[in-house]
């Protein structure tokens, strides 16, 4: 089984179309988060949800909402794509790292959604 | 905020030898430093970690190494192989960063048989 899964694997569509991405983990942790590498494989993070509450939101723009309707999925929906959100979007997981003392947990990373913007 | 800078970019070394990545941080704050690693077409993998309270961690033929009066960490693969080709990413982060990790820019490593 796999433990953090994404579909689709890969996306291709027009500019101004909206699109969703959905991710979804089987290892019972109650973070998610999801990921933007761009074609020069930089990855930089863009949100966080720990049980189903937003906690991080990296100013990214708010056409980019995520969802998290349950603490196993957390999907992503692009409204009005544009040229430069072609890129690969990796959703991941992790037990939850906010408690003082606690120490950072590991975080597990799906294949990845390779979208590309006509 | 956190920046990672990672070397280089890219690294060919022969099949047997020794490989080593180096990373520097600088939030004197971050107590965690994972090492992941990329396969073509797959997601990032964690292959090791060390935490602030660590000198060293070692896991067969891999280890990292962590300074933290220099704010830096390196990764080694002694003994390398063909299937240790793949993009190696280091990454920072903070108890308090609420899991947000910082990744380094990546080296592509191969290795020629």
């Amino acid at each position: 089984d796999t433990a953090v899964s994404q579909t689709p694997k890969y996306l291709v569509t027009q500019m101004g179309n909206d699109k969703s991405i959905k991710c979804e983990q089987n290892l019972g942790h109650d973070t998610m988060y999801w990921y933007k590498q761009d074609s020069k494989k930089f990855l930089k993070i863009m949100f966080s949800y720990n049980n189903k509450e937003l906690i991080i939101n990296e100013t990214v723009p708010n056409r980019f909402s995520p969802k998290s309707p349950d603490k196993a999925h957390l999907n992503l929906h692009i409204n009005s794509l544009e040229l430069g959100d072609s890129a690969v979007y990796f959703c991941a997981s992790s037990s939850s790292p906010w408690t003082r003392g606690k120490e950072q947990e590991t975080q597990y990373f799906g294949p990845g959604t390779r979208l590309l913007v006509l | 905020g956190e920046n990672v800078e990672q070397h280089p970019s890219t690294l060919s070394v022969q099949e047997g030898d020794s490989a080593v990545i180096k990373c520097t941080y600088s939030d004197s704050a971050s107590n965690y430093f994972p090492w992941y690693k990329q396969e073509l077409g797959k997601g990032p993998q964690l292959i090791i970690d060390i935490r602030s309270n660590v000198g060293e961690k070692k896991d067969q033929r891999i280890a990292v190494t962590l300074n933290k009066t220099a704010k830096h960490f390196s990764l080694h693969i002694t003994e390398t192989q063909p299937e240790d080709s793949a993009v190696y990413f280091c990454a920072a982060t903070k108890w308090a960063n609420g899991g947000k990790l910082t990744f380094g820019t990546g080296t592509r490593l191969t290795i020629i048989p």
